[in-house]
C-alpha cells in the first residue's frame, strides 16, 4: 500500500511570506501528526489531528497552524515566515495515534531566505 | 520541552562490530521507540517497547524498556555497512492512542575510516 505522501519535497521561500505543506496519510490512517526537525533542535511535535480534530499542540508560535479534511489529509501552514522556520518538516499517520502505529513521509525541506 | 538525553551523540563502526546507544530522561513513559533515518527520508520505526523491563529483539537489533520506565538502550550486533545513517529513540508520554512522540537529538552511525 502507498505511504505517507508529502508534498512539496522541497521549497524555498523569502521572509515574511506564508507556506502551505500538505500530507497525505496511508489509506485508512485516521490520525496525523507534524513534526520540525532541525540540527539544533532535532525532531520537535507541532500538532496531531485526528478525525478533522486538533487533538494535541506542541509548543509552537500560533504562526504555526493546521488542519485536516474528511479523507484524513492534512495540510500544515506557517505564516509571516522566519529565517529560523527552515526545516525539514515530517508527517507521521497512524489509524488512531497510537505510537507503534506511526508512518512518517519523507519531509518537506523549507528554505527561508 | 521535554527532552530524551540520548547518547553517544555520534560513533564510527567498522564491519563485524557490536553497538550500543541509550536514552535517559527525566520522565516516566509509556512507550519507548526506536527508529532509524536515512538522509532525504523521513525516520523508520525500528523497534517498539510497552512494558518497563520489556526486551525485544528485531533482527540484529535489541532494545529495552528501563525498570524505571525513564530509560531504554539499544544494541546493533554484528553492525554492517547498511546500519550507517541517524538512530533516534523516542517515548510517548502518554498511553493508548494519544500523545505526542518526544525525540531523543539522535546517534548518527558512520563507517570508521
Amino acid at each position: 500500500k502507498a505511504g505517507v505522501t508529502q508534498t512539496p519535497r522541497y521549497l524555498i521561500k523569502t521572509r515574511g511570506q506564508q507556506v502551505t505543506l500538505s500530507c497525505s496519510p496511508i489509506s485508512g490512517h485516521r490520525s496525523v501528526s507534524w513534526y520540525q526537525q532541525t540540527p539544533g533542535q532535532g525532531l520537535q511535535f507541532l500538532f496531531e489531528y485526528f478525525s478533522e480534530t486538533q487533538r494535541n499542540k506542541g509548543n509552537f508560535p500560533g504562526r504555526f497552524s493546521g488542519r485536516q479534511f474528511s479523507n484524513s489529509r492534512s495540510e500544515m501552514n506557517v505564516s509571516t515566515l522566519e529565517l529560523g522556520d527552515s526545516a525539514l518538516y515530517l508527517c507521521a499517520s497512524s489509524l488512531t495515534g497510537g505510537a507503534n502505529g506511526y508512518t512518517f513521509g519523507s519531509g518537506t525541506r523549507l528554505t527561508v531566505v | 520541552g521535554q527532552q530524551l538525553n540520548q547518547s553517544p551523540q555520534s560513533m564510527f563502526i567498522q564491519e563485524g562490530e557490536d553497538v550500543s546507544m541509550n536514552c535517559t530522561s527525566s520522565s516516566i513513559f509509556n512507550t519507548w521507540l526506536w527508529y532509524k533515518q536515512d538522509p532525504g527520508e523521513g525516520p523508520v520505526l525500528l523497534i517498539a517497547l510497552y512494558k518497563a523491563g520489556e526486551l525485544t529483539s528485531n533482527g540484529r537489533l535489541t532494545a529495552q524498556f528501563g525498570i524505571t520506565r525513564k530509560d531504554s538502550f539499544l544494541n546493533i550486533s554484528a553492525s554492517i555497512p547498511s546500519d550507517v545513517g541517524i538512530y533516534f529513540c523516542a517515548g510517548q508520554l502518554y498511553g493508548g492512542s494519544q500523545g505526542n512522540l518526544i525525540f531523543g537529538k539522535g546517534t548518527k552511525l558512520s563507517v570508521k575510516p
